[in-house]
């Protein structure tokens, strides 16, 4: 296992379209997050899963964003209808923790989006 | 409240030392991380501290923390260009069973030849 990957790298798409993302985190990593990023900013939390479950979703997270980890492994974060302030880095990071003390979260490199 | 502030760029000459600071809010945080990014390439974590210690080092790294003023720094020794990049801070509030990141802003720091 090398690591968090995601696919795609790049997406533009025009406004008004819907886009998908897919994170597939490292083996047997119970948790998984999403994250965003804007430029010149550091991430910003969005949502994360514990196993299967999506136990928190930031208020950054609009209606027209909806993210699930089925099986609890992969996870897919659909934005519908997007906008141009939906541009972005989307980071997913995925973690292996039972304790605050195992906290290290590991980070894929990211799907940039870009909506003309 | 919940803000990570640091200083957006530093630039050094290669072999000096380089020193990122890093202010929080939440008092209440346990664990700091330093995390590193490169173009193309996904955050890494460098390093993280636990709030009953006051310093940690890691070979070329060392993290200093000021729990009373709420200050975090990375002290980098013998900087090298490979070391240019964006350093972020990070805290974790310990009430928030998420364990979600909160980041600053980063620093970009430019190692000059």
């Amino acid at each position: 296992d090398t690591g968090v990957s995601q696919d795609p790298r790049h997406k533009i798409t025009k406004r008004g379209q819907n886009v998908t993302f897919r994170c597939d985190p490292i083996s047997e990593h119970n948790r998984l997050y999403w994250y965003r990023q804007t430029l010149g900013q550091g991430p910003e939390f969005l949502t994360y899963f514990q196993n299967e479950a999506q136990l928190e979703k930031s208020r950054l997270l609009s209606d027209r964003f909806s993210a699930e980890r089925p099986k609890g492994s992969f996870s897919t974060l659909e934005i519908q209808r997007t906008e141009q302030g939906d541009s972005a880095m989307y980071l997913c990071a995925s973690s292996l923790v039972f304790s605050l003390a195992d906290n290290e979260q590991f980070f894929g490199p990211g799907t940039r989006l870009t909506v003309l | 409240g919940e803000d990570v502030e640091q200083s957006l760029f530093l630039s050094v000459r290669e072999g000096d030392s380089s020193v990122i600071n890093c202010t929080y809010t939440d008092s209440s945080s346990t664990y700091l991380y330093w995390y590193k990014q490169e173009p193309g390439a996904g955050l890494q974590l460098l390093t993280y501290i636990f709030s009953n210690m006051d310093m940690k080092q890691d070979q070329r790294l060392t993290v200093l923390l000021n729990k009373k003023d709420k200050h975090l720094s990375l002290r980098i020794a013998d900087t090298q260009t490979g070391d240019s990049a964006i350093y972020f801070c990070a805290e974790s509030p310990p009430l928030d069973s998420s364990y979600k990141l909160i980041f600053g802003s980063g620093t970009r720091l430019l190692v000059r030849p």
